[in-house]
C-alpha cells in the first residue's frame, strides 16, 4: 500500500564520495519533490519536477542534482557530500489539477556523511 | 504565502482534547491553511485543511477565526500515537503551479499517559 517509497531508509557514505538516492510513486503524480530536514529543523524544499520541467530552488546548492527518468521514479544526487550535508532527505508528490491539493510524503532517507 | 507562528510545544493527557493553536495573522484571502504533521523519522502526513469554513474528518478537526487570521487544530482524544510535531501551513490552492510546502517550526505535541 505504500504510495511513496524511498530507498534506502538510511544511507552511509563517506565525505566527497558520490551518493544517490531514490524516490518512487504508485501515485502516478505529475509533481515530484525533494526536501531537506536537518535535525530539529523543519523540511526545507531542494527543488521539485512538475512532469518533466525542473525548477530549483535558488539557495540551493549546486552540489545537489536531481533526475526524473520517468513519473514513477525520481533521484537525488549529491556529487560530493560534505558533513552538512547529513540530514533527512524526503520526497512528496502531488497531483496539480487533481481534486485534493495535498502532498504525499515518503517515510525519508536519512542520510550520514563520514 | 503568509508566515504563521505556533506554540514550540505543548503537553496532552492522553485521551484529552489536543488543541493547537497557530497565527497566521497576513493570510490573504486566497490562502488556505493546512495543517500536517510529522511523526519522530517519519514523512510529514497530511491532517486537514481548509479555507474559512470550520472543517472535519477522521483525524481531526480545524476551526477558522471569522478574520481568518488565527486557527487551531483539535484532535478530539489525543493518543500517545499523536505525538508529532504538528505543522500549519498557509498557502495558495489551485495557482496552476507547483507551489511547495513551507515549513515554519511546528509544535512539537507530547501525548502523556
Amino acid at each position: 500500500d505504500a504510495m511513496v517509497i524511498q530507498n534506502p531508509r538510511y544511507q552511509v557514505t563517506q565525505f566527497g564520495k558520490p551518493v544517490t538516492l531514490s524516490c518512487s510513486q504508485t501515485l502516478n503524480h505529475n509533481v515530484m519533490y525533494w526536501y531537506q530536514q536537518k535535525s530539529s529543523q523543519a523540511p526545507k524544499l531542494l527543488f521539485h519536477y512538475y512532469d518533466k520541467d525542473f525548477n530549483n530552488e535558488a539557495d540551493t546548492p549546486d552540489n545537489f542534482q536531481s533526475r526524473r527518468p520517468n513519473t514513477s521514479f525520481c533521484f537525488l544526487d549529491i556529487r560530493s557530500p560534505g558533513l552538512g550535508d547529513a540530514a533527512m532527505y524526503l520526497c512528496a508528490t502531488w497531483e496539480a489539477g487533481g481534486y485534493t491539493d495535498t502532498q504525499y510524503f515518503g517515510p525519508g532517507t536519512r542520510l550520514t556523511v563520514l | 504565502d503568509a508566515k504563521t507562528t505556533q506554540p514550540p510545544s505543548m503537553d496532552c493527557a492522553e485521551g484529552r482534547a489536543a488543541n493547537l493553536p497557530c497565527n497566521h495573522s497576513t493570510i490573504s484571502g486566497n490562502e488556505y491553511v493546512y495543517w500536517y504533521r510529522q511523526i519522530h523519522s517519519q514523512g510529514p502526513q497530511y491532517i486537514i485543511h481548509g479555507l474559512k469554513n470550520n472543517e472535519t474528518n477522521e483525524m481531526a478537526s480545524l476551526i477558522i477565526t471569522e478574520d481568518r487570521k488565527s486557527s487551531t487544530l483539535i484532535l478530539p482524544h489525543a493518543t500517545l500515537r499523536d505525538t508529532a510535531v504538528y505543522y500549519c501551513i498557509v498557502r495558495v490552492v489551485g495557482s496552476g503551479s507547483a507551489r511547495q510546502l513551507t515549513f515554519g517550526s511546528g509544535t512539537q505535541l507530547t501525548v502523556l499517559p
